[in-house]
């Protein structure tokens, strides 16, 4: 059973400053990784995907990947109130069919 | 450049009754996908659909149906609805070749009474 784990929160930060995402994957042959946003009563909205270990950066967010730990993270700079959400780590599980986590809810206080 | 659209938005059935849920994918995508999302739980793969046929299937019963048209959109079908199909399904779209990103439509949110 491939097994996609998040804090469920919220985690909660003031304006401006660094949220941190964490996320963790059962299957070790996981190639794929995706981070999407979800405001409440809407669908997820793809804003990172990552392939291979390190870093990938794109505008205030930075997706972090280390297979070998099988840890995936997500980082949001300069943390804007319109930021609060809920964030999803989906997996590739072959065949582009992704299994997610439950979630983080991420609140940002002004 | 149309995204994935799903219709209905909202619908409202009673246990023991049929529905059908219709996608159309991003253009230039060939795959659509299916997901289940539970209120507080993260979207869970029910199946997906690439040349008009099944390709890959999550664990969910029979009663789960779904067909894939030359045009690439595709249907959902739930017979004999129960009380736990009540969720937001959601509808991704892919390409099969390079990247393999998906991307979700509105979803429709399905309430069984």
């Amino acid at each position: 059973q491939k097994e996609v784990e998040q804090n469920s929160g919220p985690l909660s930060v003031p304006e401006g400053a660094i949220a941190s995402l964490n996320c963790t994957y059962s299957d070790r042959g996981s190639q794929s990784f995706f981070w999407y946003r979800q405001y409440s009563g809407k669908s997820p909205e793809l804003i990172m995907s990552i392939y291979s270990n390190g870093d990938k950066e794109d505008g205030r967010f930075t997706a972090q990947l280390n297979k070998a730990s099988q840890y995936v993270s997500l980082l949001i700079r300069d943390s804007q109130p319109s930021d609060s959400a809920t964030y999803l780590c989906a997996v590739n599980g072959g065949y582009s069919t992704l299994t997610f986590g439950k979630g983080t809810m991420l609140l940002v206080s002004p | 450049d149309a995204g994935v659209t799903q219709s209905p938005t909202h619908l409202i059935k009673t246990r023991g009754q049929q529905v059908t849920l219709r996608c159309s994918p991003k253009s230039g995508h060939d795959t659509v996908s299916w997901y289940q999302q539970a209120l507080g739980q993260g979207p869970q793969f029910i199946f997906q659909y690439y040349e008009e046929e099944e390709r890959q299937r999550g664990n969910f019963p029979d009663r789960f149906s779904g067909h894939q048209f030359p045009n690439y959109s595709s249907e959902l079908n739930v017979n004999a609805l129960l009380l736990g199909d009540s969720a937001l399904y959601l509808c991704a779209s892919s390409r099969t070749e390079g990247v393999n990103e998906q991307f979700f439509g509105p979803g429709t949110r399905l309430t069984v009474l």
